[in-house]
Parts: structure tokens; sequence; C-alpha cells
């Protein structure tokens, strides 16, 4: 159980140009998701807290109208990457919480999605 | 300020030795705390979840949590080769509504055949 879905794995596109990524929560039911990046060798950096139906909430210094999020169902979020430009290039990866599971808190990770802007 | 601070490594130990990682927390009311292992170029796992203070036993792994000294640990016992990767502690801060973790910036652990 607790499978979250990343689509697509990978993705290369030309600067200017808008990435949409998926994150399913395939088994369970996810009020909310979160955003990360991960840039070589460095540590996860939260980007945002999705909850369904409502508007993201962005950490600072992350661009809300650059990095759109949608949460429009309970096991579905998307990320859209607007305008990326070669420094967007990172590997992206969403988390979601289930809120109904056995233990509190658990986040369960997506697979990530490797994001290159030429 | 919700710091999580990790021995920062790297940590080489031999096939069939036991490894040790350690966390440190600011919040004295952090609630949750997780162990996440990525291996390079994956993403998170989780591998072991506590809430109170004490071991908590999953095959090979053992959490430990003591929380009047703001520690976390993960014991890896009889450790083998496939066990090397990046090991994040995670935990939640107090009130926190949405589950929101807070990352260390991982321990790098090899185990050598």
């Amino acid at each position: 159980g607790a499978v979250v879905s990343q689509h697509p794995s990978w993705v290369i596109c030309k600067s200017g140009t808008s990435v949409k990524i998926e994150c399913r929560s395939l088994d369970f039911q996810a009020t909310t998701m979160f955003w990360y990046r991960q840039f070589p060798k460095q540590s996860l950096m939260l980007m945002a807290t999705s909850n369904e139906g409502s508007k993201a909430t962005y950490e600072q210094g992350v661009e809300k109208d650059k990095f759109l999020i949608n949460h429009a169902s309970l096991t579905l979020s998307t990320l859209t990457v607007t305008s990326a430009h070669p420094e967007d290039s990172s590997f992206y990866i969403c988390s979601a919480r289930d809120a109904g599971g056995r233990e509190p808190n658990e986040q369960f990770f997506g697979p990530g999605t490797r994001l290159t802007v030429l | 300020q919700k710091e999580v601070e990790q021995n920062s490594g790297p940590l080489s130990v031999p096939e069939g030795a036991i490894a040790s990682l350690n966390c440190t927390y600011s919040d004295r009311g952090s609630q949750s705390f997780f162990w996440y292992r990525q291996y390079s170029g994956k993403s998170p796992e989780l591998i072991m979840s506590i809430y109170s203070n004490g071991d908590k036993e999953d095959g090979r792994f053992t959490a430990q949590l003591n929380k009047a000294s703001q520690y976390v640990s993960l014991l890896i016992r009889d450790s083998q080769p496939s066990d090397s990767a990046t090991y994040l502690c995670a935990v939640t801060p107090r009130g926190s509504t949405l589950g929101r973790l807070y990352f260390g910036r991982g321990t790098q652990l090899t185990v050598w055949p």
C-alpha cells in the first residue's frame, strides 16, 4: 500500500516552454501533497504544500506564478513549471500524506521527475 | 527555527557490522520522527517512523527516540552493501496540522563487502 506515482519520470524541454508534472496517490486518499526539488548532491527543498480543493502554500523564495500547483482531487496534484529556463533543471519529487493511514503524518514519495531545460 | 541535524558522514562500515545514524532536532515539541533512505538518483523511501520514547524495531532496523535529549537514531544491524545510500532524518514539529516534514541534510552510508 501507500504508493505514489509521478509522470513523466523524465522530461527534456526547450527554454521558455511549460512542463506539467502529475503526482498521484494510487491506493489512498491524500488530502495533502508536497512538492520538493532536489539539486545534485543537495538536500530536499520543500517548494510548496498542496491541499485538495484549496490554494497551495509556497515556501519563501518559491515563485508561485512560475510553479503552478493544482490539487483538484484527493488522488491527484499537478505541478506546472511555466516558462522553464535552464536553472529550473532539477529533480522534482512529490510526496503524499496518508491522513487516514495507520501512522499519522507519514509521507510517501513518488519516484520523481527529472527535468532538463535546454 | 526548526532545525534537524545529522552527523555529516560519510559513514563507512564493513558488511555485517552495525551502522549507527544519529539525528538531533531543535523543536522540543516535535511529535513525529521518520527515517528515509535515498539511493543515488532516486526519491526517498520511508523505512521507519517513531512517535514515542524508546526503541522500535523492524527487521534489521531499530529506531531509537529520546525526546528529553531531542535525539533520534537509526541502527542497521548486519549491514549489507545494498544498504549503501543516504539516510534522511525527518521531523514533524509541534502544531503541524498538515504534517510538513523538516529534513536533515542526510548521512551517506557505505557498506563495503
